[in-house]
């Protein structure tokens, strides 16, 4: 079975900028969840996806962040503008079903630095 | 919301010696507890979890143990190994309503010395 599926795995990119991640999940995975994950730290829940419908935002800067999944399977997240701070992994995660607490598979993630 | 504290940030153990990294929580909702291995470059890999109706599990030379009313659980490697090197996340979640996303550690460095 194929794992979740993440690109670009790394970006560049000079702060104000704008730049977007794709994120293909596991075949029949319902549920999408994109974290980023700061160096030295652990990964922090931005966005939750149900299908095409999001569940859990409440930790997404809206005002320069935002994520679509519109056909309930890939997804992609941007950000833009950039700031220097958002320098970290975005990770990709994807789960069988929501409502009840079940494994979370993460992709490789894509590493953006903001400079 | 949920916060979760991890111990130690950085361990360092003899090859076939025991490792335990350790979690609290916060949230008496929380229901589900993952422990993740993530290696350099690649994205987390769960290991273990266990759900708050047990208060242990066990896989081979990994065992996890939760104790809801300290609200804390660990994680426990045995005979450790060097492919064990890595940095391990712990994990929680409240599940119920939809929203699940995992609220993380910081994180334990785990080196294994030959």
């Amino acid at each position: 079975e194929a794992g979740v599926a993440q690109s670009p795995r790394y970006k560049i990119i000079e702060k104000r900028q704008s730049v977007a991640f794709w994120c293909n999940p596991i075949s029949g995975h319902a549920t999408l969840y994109w974290y980023q994950q700061i160096l030295g730290q652990g990964p922090k829940l931005l966005i939750q996806f149900q299908n095409n419908g999001v569940v859990d935002d409440s930790q997404l800067p809206k005002d320069r962040f935002s994520a679509e999944r519109l056909k309930g399977v890939d997804s992609t997240l941007k950000i833009q503008p950039a700031k220097l701070e958002d320098s970290a992994v975005y990770l990709c995660a994807s789960s069988p079903r929501t409502g009840t607490s079940d494994t979370q598979y993460f992709g490789p993630g894509t590493r953006l630095t903001v400079l | 919301g949920e916060n979760v504290e991890q111990h130690p940030s950085t361990l360092s153990v003899q090859e076939g010696d025991s490792a335990v990294i350790k979690c609290t929580y916060s949230d008496s909702a929380s229901n589900y507890f993952p422990w993740y291995k993530q290696e350099l470059g690649k994205g987390p890999q769960l290991i273990i979890d266990i759900r708050s109706n047990v208060g242990e599990k066990k896989d081979q030379r990994i065992a996890v143990t939760l104790n809801k009313t300290a609200k804390h659980f660990s994680l426990h490697i045995t005979e450790t190994q060097p492919e064990d090197s890595a940095v391990y996340f712990c994990a929680a979640v409240a599940s119920g309503g939809g929203a699940d996303g995992l609220t993380f550690g910081k994180g334990t460095h785990l080196i294994i010395q030959p």
